[in-house]
């Protein structure tokens, strides 16, 4: 099972707020990525981070690799609604480790 | 660069059929990785192929398998198949194992 704890579940915001979530882990990650995905379609790249305390920016979205290196962050500044659909979390414990995956954070954009 | 191709987008397939589902990796690519998704579920790691050796595995039974090839293209095979095998496959592909992982579109594989 899955040992990414991602929260929250869903957020639903109205146009111009900002979203942050995050996720945590019972084991220490060497790398964090942040993906988003669209209905019908496999998840996109957002933001890879590789060392504790990296904040990463890519346009409106922030993600930064917690110091303890079992949590990591996402933020959207100035939600659009294009913003819509569902956020992953992933880490990895070593090199040749699996990808762990959390459960994903609905983002519904209202105008 | 072409991105991760995945063959074919949509499947319907009765119970106790097999299928296998296709993907080509990004050029220079040599992990792939492939992942169960369904709502309940979330993403679910079937298993991972690095130079054509399997190289982590998920909790799936043996009915679920795969292989790559020396092009670095990888194929997944499910046999005897069950209603809740009805979810979206993907595949994913990276430089080295399981870092920076990008995905293909999927494969929506329904089961009738």
């Amino acid at each position: 099972g899955q040992q990414l704890n991602q929260s929250p579940q869903s957020m639903f915001i109205q146009e111009g707020e900002d979203v942050s979530m995050n996720c945590t882990s019972s084991s220490i990650f060497n790398t964090w990525l942040w993906y988003k995905q669209d209905p019908g379609e496999g998840p996109v790249l957002l933001i890879a981070l590789y060392k504790a305390g990296e904040l990463t920016s890519n346009g409106r979205l922030t993600a930064q690799f917690g110091i303890t290196r079992k949590d990591s962050f996402l933020n959207i500044s100035a939600s659009i609604p294009s913003d819509v659909g569902i956020y992953f979390c992933a880490g990895q414990a070593d090199s040749w480790g699996k990808l762990q995956f959390g459960a994903g954070t609905q983002v519904v954009v209202t105008p | 660069k072409a991105g991760v191709t995945q063959t074919p987008r949509y499947l319907i397939k009765t119970r106790g059929q097999q299928v296998t589902l296709s993907c080509s990796p990004i050029s220079g690519h040599r992990s792939v990785s492939w992942y169960q998704q369904t709502p309940g579920q979330g993403l679910q790691f079937l298993f991972e192929y690095f130079s054509e050796t399997q190289r982590n595995k998920g909790n799936f039974p043996g009915r679920f398998s795969g292989r790559q090839f020396s092009n670095s293209r990888s194929e997944m095979n499910v046999s005897t198949l069950e209603l809740g095998d009805s979810a979206l496959y993907l595949c994913a592909s990276s430089w080295q194992v399981n870092t920076e992982a990008f995905f293909g579109q999927g494969t929506r594989l329904t089961v009738v």
